[in-house]
Protein backbone atom coordinates (compact mmCIF):
# COMPACT_ATOMS: atom_id res chain seq x y z
CA UNK A 1 0.00 0.00 0.00
CA UNK A 2 1.14 3.17 -1.04
CA UNK A 3 2.17 5.72 1.55
CA UNK A 4 3.08 8.52 -0.58
CA UNK A 5 0.49 8.79 -3.42
CA UNK A 6 0.59 11.28 -6.76
CA UNK A 7 -3.01 10.26 -8.18
CA UNK A 8 -2.66 12.02 -11.74
CA UNK A 9 -0.02 10.68 -13.68
CA UNK A 10 0.38 13.57 -16.18
CA UNK A 11 -0.27 16.97 -16.13
CA UNK A 12 -0.03 19.60 -19.18
CA UNK A 13 -0.32 23.83 -19.02
CA UNK A 14 0.15 26.23 -21.18
CA UNK A 15 3.53 28.84 -20.16
CA UNK A 16 2.70 31.35 -17.65
CA UNK A 17 0.20 29.85 -16.71
CA UNK A 18 0.23 28.31 -12.60
CA UNK A 19 1.24 24.42 -12.45
CA UNK A 20 0.02 23.04 -9.43
CA UNK A 21 0.83 19.31 -8.51
CA UNK A 22 -0.98 17.53 -5.88
CA UNK A 23 0.24 14.83 -2.73
CA UNK A 24 -1.64 12.80 -0.50
CA UNK A 25 0.39 10.55 2.16
CA UNK A 26 -1.14 8.49 4.56
CA UNK A 27 1.28 8.47 7.15
CA UNK A 28 0.53 10.71 10.13
CA UNK A 29 4.31 10.09 11.61
CA UNK A 30 5.55 12.03 8.74
CA UNK A 31 6.61 15.46 9.36
CA UNK A 32 9.39 16.34 6.50
CA UNK A 33 8.23 16.62 2.62
CA UNK A 34 10.41 17.26 -0.38
CA UNK A 35 9.56 17.39 -4.04
CA UNK A 36 12.09 16.39 -6.67
CA UNK A 37 12.42 16.61 -10.31
CA UNK A 38 13.39 14.26 -12.80
CA UNK A 39 14.66 14.87 -16.24
CA UNK A 40 14.83 11.55 -18.57
CA UNK A 41 17.90 9.79 -18.11
CA UNK A 42 18.98 11.95 -15.49
CA UNK A 43 18.13 11.61 -11.61
CA UNK A 44 16.46 13.19 -9.58
CA UNK A 45 17.28 16.37 -8.29
CA UNK A 46 15.93 18.24 -5.00
CA UNK A 47 13.56 21.33 -5.69
CA UNK A 48 11.91 22.45 -2.64
CA UNK A 49 11.20 21.29 1.06
CA UNK A 50 9.02 21.63 3.89
CA UNK A 51 8.83 20.43 7.34
CA UNK A 52 5.25 19.82 9.27
CA UNK A 53 6.33 22.86 11.52
CA UNK A 54 5.33 25.00 8.54
CA UNK A 55 2.49 25.22 5.96
CA UNK A 56 4.19 27.18 3.21
CA UNK A 57 7.42 27.15 2.08
CA UNK A 58 8.56 29.25 -1.27
CA UNK A 59 11.93 29.40 -3.23
CA UNK A 60 10.91 31.80 -6.47
CA UNK A 61 8.57 29.95 -8.44
CA UNK A 62 8.06 27.58 -6.58
CA UNK A 63 5.94 27.26 -3.51
CA UNK A 64 4.87 24.07 -1.51
CA UNK A 65 1.81 24.17 0.50
CA UNK A 66 1.41 21.65 3.66
CA UNK A 67 -2.06 20.71 4.71
CA UNK A 68 -1.29 18.48 8.07
CA UNK A 69 -4.94 17.88 8.80
CA UNK A 70 -5.96 16.75 5.02
CA UNK A 71 -2.65 14.95 4.89
CA UNK A 72 -2.23 16.76 1.72
CA UNK A 73 0.63 18.82 -0.08
CA UNK A 74 0.77 20.60 -3.10
CA UNK A 75 3.50 22.23 -5.30
CA UNK A 76 2.56 25.31 -7.10
CA UNK A 77 4.91 26.69 -9.95
CA UNK A 78 3.85 29.86 -11.29
CA UNK A 79 4.86 31.01 -13.69
CA UNK A 80 5.30 27.53 -15.44
CA UNK A 81 7.91 28.03 -18.11
CA UNK A 82 8.93 25.02 -20.60
CA UNK A 83 11.94 23.68 -19.12
CA UNK A 84 9.84 22.69 -15.93
CA UNK A 85 8.86 20.03 -18.43
CA UNK A 86 9.67 17.08 -16.21
CA UNK A 87 8.62 14.32 -13.66
CA UNK A 88 8.22 15.44 -9.97
CA UNK A 89 8.04 13.22 -7.43
CA UNK A 90 6.76 13.95 -4.36
CA UNK A 91 8.35 12.65 -1.10
CA UNK A 92 7.75 12.39 2.67
CA UNK A 93 10.12 10.94 5.78
CA UNK A 94 9.56 11.10 9.59
CA UNK A 95 11.16 10.27 12.95
CA UNK A 96 8.78 6.67 13.08
CA UNK A 97 11.08 5.63 10.26
CA UNK A 98 14.56 7.50 10.45
CA UNK A 99 14.57 10.64 8.19
CA UNK A 100 17.21 8.38 6.17
CA UNK A 101 14.24 6.21 4.90
CA UNK A 102 12.55 8.97 2.37
CA UNK A 103 9.62 7.62 1.10
CA UNK A 104 8.85 8.39 -2.82
CA UNK A 105 5.19 8.71 -4.86
CA UNK A 106 5.18 7.70 -8.12
CA UNK A 107 5.70 11.00 -9.71
CA UNK A 108 3.39 13.51 -11.79
CA UNK A 109 4.97 13.97 -15.35
CA UNK A 110 4.68 18.12 -16.29
CA UNK A 111 4.86 19.00 -19.79
CA UNK A 112 4.73 22.97 -20.16
CA UNK A 113 3.48 23.87 -23.77
CA UNK A 114 5.24 26.86 -25.34
CA UNK B 1 33.64 17.85 -8.60
CA UNK B 2 31.83 15.40 -10.41
CA UNK B 3 29.25 14.54 -7.45
CA UNK B 4 27.35 11.02 -7.71
CA UNK B 5 28.80 8.73 -10.46
CA UNK B 6 27.41 4.85 -10.95
CA UNK B 7 28.99 2.55 -13.12
CA UNK B 8 27.90 0.48 -16.07
CA UNK B 9 25.08 2.90 -17.01
CA UNK B 10 23.35 0.19 -18.82
CA UNK B 11 23.49 -3.42 -18.17
CA UNK B 12 22.18 -7.05 -20.09
CA UNK B 13 22.32 -10.09 -17.20
CA UNK B 14 20.57 -13.29 -17.59
CA UNK B 15 18.37 -14.82 -14.89
CA UNK B 16 20.64 -16.71 -12.68
CA UNK B 17 23.79 -14.28 -13.26
CA UNK B 18 25.43 -11.77 -10.17
CA UNK B 19 26.51 -8.45 -10.84
CA UNK B 20 27.95 -5.43 -8.74
CA UNK B 21 26.86 -1.85 -9.28
CA UNK B 22 29.23 0.61 -8.38
CA UNK B 23 28.70 4.03 -7.05
CA UNK B 24 30.82 6.70 -5.39
CA UNK B 25 31.03 10.21 -4.75
CA UNK B 26 33.08 13.45 -4.06
CA UNK B 27 31.18 15.20 -1.56
CA UNK B 28 32.62 13.82 1.60
CA UNK B 29 28.92 13.16 2.16
CA UNK B 30 27.98 10.53 5.49
CA UNK B 31 24.93 8.62 4.14
CA UNK B 32 24.82 6.84 0.89
CA UNK B 33 21.40 5.33 -0.76
CA UNK B 34 20.20 2.65 -3.11
CA UNK B 35 17.07 3.53 -4.91
CA UNK B 36 15.26 1.38 -7.67
CA UNK B 37 12.78 3.15 -10.10
CA UNK B 38 10.06 1.35 -11.73
CA UNK B 39 7.00 2.40 -13.64
CA UNK B 40 4.52 3.37 -11.57
CA UNK B 41 6.16 2.76 -8.63
CA UNK B 42 8.49 5.81 -7.66
CA UNK B 43 11.83 5.20 -6.39
CA UNK B 44 11.45 2.55 -3.76
CA UNK B 45 14.95 2.59 -1.36
CA UNK B 46 16.46 -0.60 -0.83
CA UNK B 47 19.92 -0.51 1.14
CA UNK B 48 21.49 3.08 2.93
CA UNK B 49 24.27 3.84 4.77
CA UNK B 50 23.97 6.06 7.40
CA UNK B 51 27.75 6.47 7.65
CA UNK B 52 30.76 4.40 6.74
CA UNK B 53 31.02 0.84 8.21
CA UNK B 54 26.95 0.54 8.66
CA UNK B 55 24.32 -0.20 6.47
CA UNK B 56 20.55 -1.24 6.39
CA UNK B 57 17.68 -2.02 4.62
CA UNK B 58 15.46 0.12 3.13
CA UNK B 59 11.69 -0.96 1.74
CA UNK B 60 13.04 -3.62 -0.65
CA UNK B 61 16.30 -5.18 -0.09
CA UNK B 62 15.33 -8.96 -1.05
CA UNK B 63 18.19 -10.13 -3.39
CA UNK B 64 20.40 -7.02 -3.02
CA UNK B 65 23.15 -7.16 -0.98
CA UNK B 66 25.58 -3.82 -0.02
CA UNK B 67 28.84 -2.72 0.77
CA UNK B 68 29.96 0.46 1.99
CA UNK B 69 33.42 0.28 1.09
CA UNK B 70 34.49 3.17 2.75
CA UNK B 71 32.90 7.03 2.56
CA UNK B 72 33.12 7.17 -0.61
CA UNK B 73 31.68 4.33 -2.08
CA UNK B 74 28.89 2.17 -1.65
CA UNK B 75 28.15 -0.78 -4.06
CA UNK B 76 25.32 -3.18 -4.77
CA UNK B 77 25.48 -6.72 -5.58
CA UNK B 78 22.71 -8.67 -7.09
CA UNK B 79 23.56 -12.42 -6.22
CA UNK B 80 21.12 -13.85 -8.65
CA UNK B 81 19.77 -11.74 -10.32
CA UNK B 82 15.84 -12.01 -11.76
CA UNK B 83 13.40 -10.74 -14.44
CA UNK B 84 12.21 -8.46 -11.52
CA UNK B 85 15.12 -6.65 -10.96
CA UNK B 86 14.83 -5.50 -14.20
CA UNK B 87 15.11 -1.68 -13.55
CA UNK B 88 16.52 1.46 -13.19
CA UNK B 89 18.79 1.96 -10.17
CA UNK B 90 20.17 5.19 -8.57
CA UNK B 91 22.39 6.12 -6.08
CA UNK B 92 22.27 9.20 -4.01
CA UNK B 93 24.45 10.62 -0.85
CA UNK B 94 23.80 13.25 1.46
CA UNK B 95 25.01 14.66 4.51
CA UNK B 96 22.88 13.70 6.39
CA UNK B 97 19.45 12.93 7.82
CA UNK B 98 17.00 15.98 6.75
CA UNK B 99 19.66 16.49 4.38
CA UNK B 100 19.11 16.97 0.55
CA UNK B 101 20.07 14.08 -1.51
CA UNK B 102 22.17 14.30 -4.60
CA UNK B 103 21.23 11.65 -7.38
CA UNK B 104 23.53 9.58 -9.69
CA UNK B 105 22.53 9.10 -13.46
CA UNK B 106 21.28 6.11 -13.21
CA UNK B 107 22.12 2.14 -13.96
CA UNK B 108 19.62 0.61 -16.48
CA UNK B 109 19.64 -2.76 -15.74
CA UNK B 110 17.82 -5.64 -18.04
CA UNK B 111 17.07 -9.28 -16.46
CA UNK B 112 16.40 -11.72 -19.52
Amino acid sequence: DQQVKQNSPSLSVQEGRISILNCDYTNSMFDYFLWYKKYPAEGPTFLISISSIKDKNEDGRFTVFLNKSAKHLSLHIVPSQPGDSAVYFCAASGPETSYDKVIFGPGTSLSVIP
Amino acid sequence: NAGVTQTPKFQVLKTGQSMTLQCAQDMNHNSMYWYRQDPGMGLRLIYYSASEGTTDKGEVPNGYNVSRLNKREFSLRLESAAPSQTSVYFCASSRGQLETQYFGPGTRLLVL
